[in-house]
């Protein structure tokens, strides 16, 4: 069954800890992104990466950080620099074709709550 | 960067009734426009797409119009039905050729829809 999972579904941390968001996909896909999603509102993206080892800053990068050390693996870590993080977090993949517009298809999301 | 506004915020119908969500985008370099569909608690889905080589694309109760010159496009939902409500999202990307392109989609900020039996 392929697809992308992010877990956990809700977490919660204390304020001034950072705290790490898993995203995998068995999709063979080679495109991952991180987006936040505030209530009411439209998502923002964060980072993303086309390629293992490399990765982009996105539009809100700010207290946040990625690695891209396995295709299926984009973990977002989001620092104590952030300074609201409270949010609903979803992970996205694509296939990287420049020739070719691609659906990114979103893992369920995770909500994390800061104390 | 690009700006996609989308109207309205909410949109309340009758079961039955048509549904019109509109977006408009500010960078005319911009080739490809994404509708997603998101349920309480869950990812976006994809539910069509447009890209700039065309005006119109119909896929059973569901259709998108694009309108290039005036960088507008419409999401119309035909025969409303309960499942419809959720909230949905317009996008817009601009895909050029090269990996350093990717494919980075700017979102408007969605609009819940609301199908009253």
């Amino acid at each position: 069954d392929g697809g992308i999972t992010q877990s956990p579904k809700y977490l919660f941390r204390k304020e001034g800890q950072n705290v790490t968001l898993s995203c995998e996909q068995n999709l063979n896909h080679d495109a991952m992104y991180w987006y936040r999603q505030d209530p009411g509102q439209g998502l923002r993206l964060i980072y993303y990466s086309q390629i293992v080892n490399d990765f982009q800053k996105g539009d809100i990068a700010e207290g946040y950080s990625v690695s891209r050390e396995k295709k299926e693996s984009f973990p977002l870590t989001v620092t104590s620099a952030q300074k609201n993080p409270t949010a609903f977090y979803l992970c996205a993949s694509s296939i990287e074709d420049p020739l070719v517009l691609n659906e990114q298809f979103f893992g369920p999301g995770t909500r994390l709550t800061v104390l | 960067g690009e700006n996609v506004e989308q109207h309205p915020s909410t949109l309340s119908v009758q079961e039955g009734d048509s549904a019109v969500i509109k977006c408009t985008y500010s960078d005319s370099a911009s080739n490809y426009f994404p509708w997603y569909k998101q349920e309480l608690g869950k990812g976006p889905q994809l539910i069509i797409d447009i890209r700039s080589n065309v005006g119109e694309k119909k896929d059973q109760r569901i259709a998108v119009t694009l309108n290039k010159t005036a960088k507008h496009f419409s999401l119309h939902i035909t025969e409303t039905q309960p499942e419809d409500s959720a909230v949905y999202f317009c996008a817009a990307s601009k895909v050029t050729a090269g990996r350093a392109a990717g494919n980075k989609l700017t979102f408007g900020g969605g609009t819940r829809v609301l199908v009253k039996p």
